[in-house]
């Protein structure tokens, strides 16, 4: 199975920040990362596909990168709306795996 | 648009099997363009993939589950389902399904069901 890792587990943050987080695989996975953002008590939602692609109806201010083994999600500015988990996912081969997330909360 | 909403029991004793539903609206199981998952999520933790089927009635599953796993699909209903025999304490958790499109992301979910095994 492809592990997956996230960094940092947690982060605090204030609104207007620019906010970075890292998930990197345990071998490489060419660009077949998504990135799921999760409130609590509800649904992921997914964020970008394929590392690069903004899912229709995400803001602008996310943003993916990263190929291989290493990958970054950006949120150029932290709006309120933003705090939650977020969460990377490969999907190069099964079992699909996720990465442990990324909890973004409020300074 | 497409919406999935998940059925079934919310409790399931030990050594049962829990059998789970999703219902897809506004839209076809059979469009071809997609695949059909289940997830789930233990109590304050991280998602956990289950597996997937098309509507072919192909199916891939997690290894950790397969050997209590089955996956299948009534395109005549629109639905899909989940049966997990010999359930523990340990399966207790919220289980999703979604869709996943042709690249590869799970771009609509249901709302998600909880389900707890206990005496």
């Amino acid at each position: 199975d492809i592990q997956m890792t996230q960094s940092p587990s947690s982060l605090s943050a204030s609104v207007g920040d620019r906010v970075t987080i890292t998930c990197r695989a345990s071998q490489s996975i060419s660009t077949y990362l998504n990135w799921y953002q999760q409130k609590p008590g509800k649904a992921p939602k997914v964020l970008m596909h394929a590392t690069f692609n903004l899912q229709s109806g995400v803001p602008s201010r996310f943003s993916g990168s990263g190929s291989g083994t290493d990958f970054t999600l950006t949120i150029s500015s932290l709006q309120p709306e933003d705090f939650a988990t977020y969460y990377c996912q490969q999907s190069y081969n099964t079992p699909f795996t996720f990465g442990p997330g990324t909890k973004v909360d409020i300074k | 648009q497409v919406q999935l909403q998940e059925s079934g029991p919310g409790l399931v004793k030990p050594s049962q099997t829990l059998s789970l539903t999703c219902t897809v609206s506004g839209g076809s199981i059979s469009s071809g363009d997609h695949y059909w998952n289940w997830i789930r999520q233990h109590p304050g933790k991280g998602l956990e993939w289950i597996g997937h089927i098309y509507d072919s009635g192909s199916t891939y599953y997690n290894p950790s589950l397969k050997s209590r796993l089955t996956i299948s699909v009534d395109t005549s209903k629109n639905q899909f389902s989940l049966k997990l025999s010999s359930v523990t304490a340990a399966d207790t958790a919220v289980y999703y399904c979604a869709r996943v499109t042709g690249d590869h992301s799970m771009d609509v979910w249901g709302q998600g069901t909880t389900v707890t095994v206990s005496s």
